[in-house]
């Protein structure tokens, strides 16, 4: 079953922390994968694709790492802004361009 | 990367009615897609709008209660049809161009059913 799992469900952190999010998934055929962040009451906006040959990417202060080989993928934020707070999503195509979703990781950023 | 907007952004609407969600684009998308995003839950696929075609329901999902309009490369709507409190979710649009692995997500509908 294609699947993709997110950890942990939710996170509190403070000001200026570092942390990691994780994302596990069986979906296959494997194309990319994508982490998203989603504001309250906004659609989700892309942070990051991995294709298939690529272990780590960075955009700004987000760090996202891919493992093909035991399909696992984490989203690093690096010294956390109260503006970080929203939920993180994983996404992974299949089939082409219908994708599943993890059911997010809600990270709380504390002054 | 292209900008959606979904209108209404928000609505509130009594049981057994239906509601219209339209989304446009700024530039013409080979593909749309309509999600559904229950509290607390992930995104889930209703269907891919297909142009001057019948949309493409993913299971559980019927043309008889969320049918789909795509007329344009550009524009799409999402009627739910004969509402239930169970459909007080968000509906989010989504586009993708084939060839691309991007996809843009509108902001999305709140809708609330009482």
């Amino acid at each position: 079953k294609n699947q993709v799992e997110q950890s942990p469900q939710s996170l509190i952190i403070l000001e200026g922390k570092n942390c990691t999010l994780q994302c596990n998934y069986t979906v296959s055929p494997f194309s990319n994968l994508r982490w998203y962040k989603q504001d309250t009451g906004r659609g989700p906006v892309s942070l990051t694709i991995m294709t298939f040959s690529e272990n780590t990417k960075s955009n700004g202060r987000y760090t996202a790492t891919l493992d093909a080989d035991t399909k696992q993928s984490s989203l690093h934020i690096t010294a956390s802004q109260l503006s970080d707070s929203a939920s993180y999503i994983c996404v992974v195509p299949r089939g082409g361009y219908i994708p599943t979703f993890g059911r997010g990781t809600s990270l709380i950023v504390h002054p | 990367s292209a900008v959606i907007s979904q209108k209404p952004s928000r609505d509130i609407c009594q049981r057994g009615t239906s509601l219209t969600i339209q989304c446009q684009v700024d530039s013409q998308v080979t593909m749309m897609f309509w999600y559904r995003q229950q509290p607390g839950q992930s995104l889930t696929l209703i269907a891919t709008a297909n142009q001057g075609s019948e949309a493409t329901y993913e299971s559980g999902f019927v043309i008889d209660k969320f049918p789909i309009s795509r007329p344009n490369l550009t524009f799409s709507t999402l009627t739910v049809s004969n509402m239930s409190p169970e459909d007080s979710s968000i509906y989010l649009c989504s586009v993708a161009d084939r060839g691309q692995d991007e996809q843009f997500f509108g902001p999305g509908t709140r809708l609330t059913v009482l």
